[in-house]
């Protein structure tokens, strides 16, 4: 079966301007989880949702926002982008929300966004 | 906070060899803990877990240990291969439930 996917693969915005990202979980699972990888601070979470409802965030401003969809499709918004959001972004899908000891993860391959 | 920390970020090794990847965590003892591995230009893929009254576990050539007295996880690929080359990454697994990452050891197996 498909796996996770995620579009674009590759973005150039400048400071300022706004950029949704979109992740496809595999089909059946209905948690999608976003994480943020920099060479600094490595891998760090976004936020995760289930069932349309956001179950979890990270330490991030608010300008980081995201959504999922019926078809437990989601997205992730960054407003007033910045020179420090330039990174690859993650989604990951699970077959259910997260709970302690369930949490085996896969990724997509990532969207790389770069800020000038 | 919970910190996790990869002790490396390089290791080069020759083929053939047993790499030993270390991961050390503070403040928290999880319940599970995870290894994944990553390519240039792709996600992370899952390789083990390890629950804490699981002191060793083994998948072919790999071999992860969980050590929850001295907060640390070693994860061991023997007799390795060039195409064993790749970042490796441990992830907390606390409750209520999203990993905890670290930053990554990259492995550079030399034939």
């Amino acid at each position: 079966k498909a796996g996770v996917t995620q579009t674009p693969r590759y973005l150039i915005k400048t400071r300022g301007q706004q950029v949704t990202l979109s992740c496809s979980p595999i089909s059946g699972h209905r948690s999608v989880s976003w994480y943020q990888q920099t060479p600094g601070q490595g891998l760090q979470f976004l936020f995760e949702y289930f069932s349309e409802t956001q179950r979890n965030k990270g330490n991030f401003p608010g300008r980081f926002s995201g959504r999922q969809f019926s078809n437990s499709r989601s997205e992730m918004n960054v407003s007033t982008l910045e020179l420090g959001d330039s990174a690859l972004y993650l989604c990951a899908s699970t077959l259910w929300a997260s709970r302690a000891g369930a949490n085996v993860l896969t990724f997509g391959a990532g969207s790389r966004l770069t800020v000038l | 906070s919970q910190k996790i920390e990869q002790n490396s970020e390089a290791l080069n090794i020759q083929e053939g060899k047993t790499a030993t990847l270390t991961c050390n965590y503070t403040n928290y003892s999880p319940a599970y803990l995870q290894w994944y591995r990553q390519d240039p230009g792709r996600g992370p893929v899952f390789l083990l877990l390890i629950r804490e009254n699981e002191k060793e576990k083994r998948k072919e050539r790999l071999k992860v240990t969980f050590d929850t007295t001295l907060k640390q996880s070693l994860f061991h690929i023997t007799a390795s291969q060039p195409a064993d080359s790749a970042t490796y990454l441990c992830a907390l697994d606390p409750p209520p439930g999203n990993l905890i990452f670290g930053k990554g050891t990259k492995l550079s197996v030399k034939p």
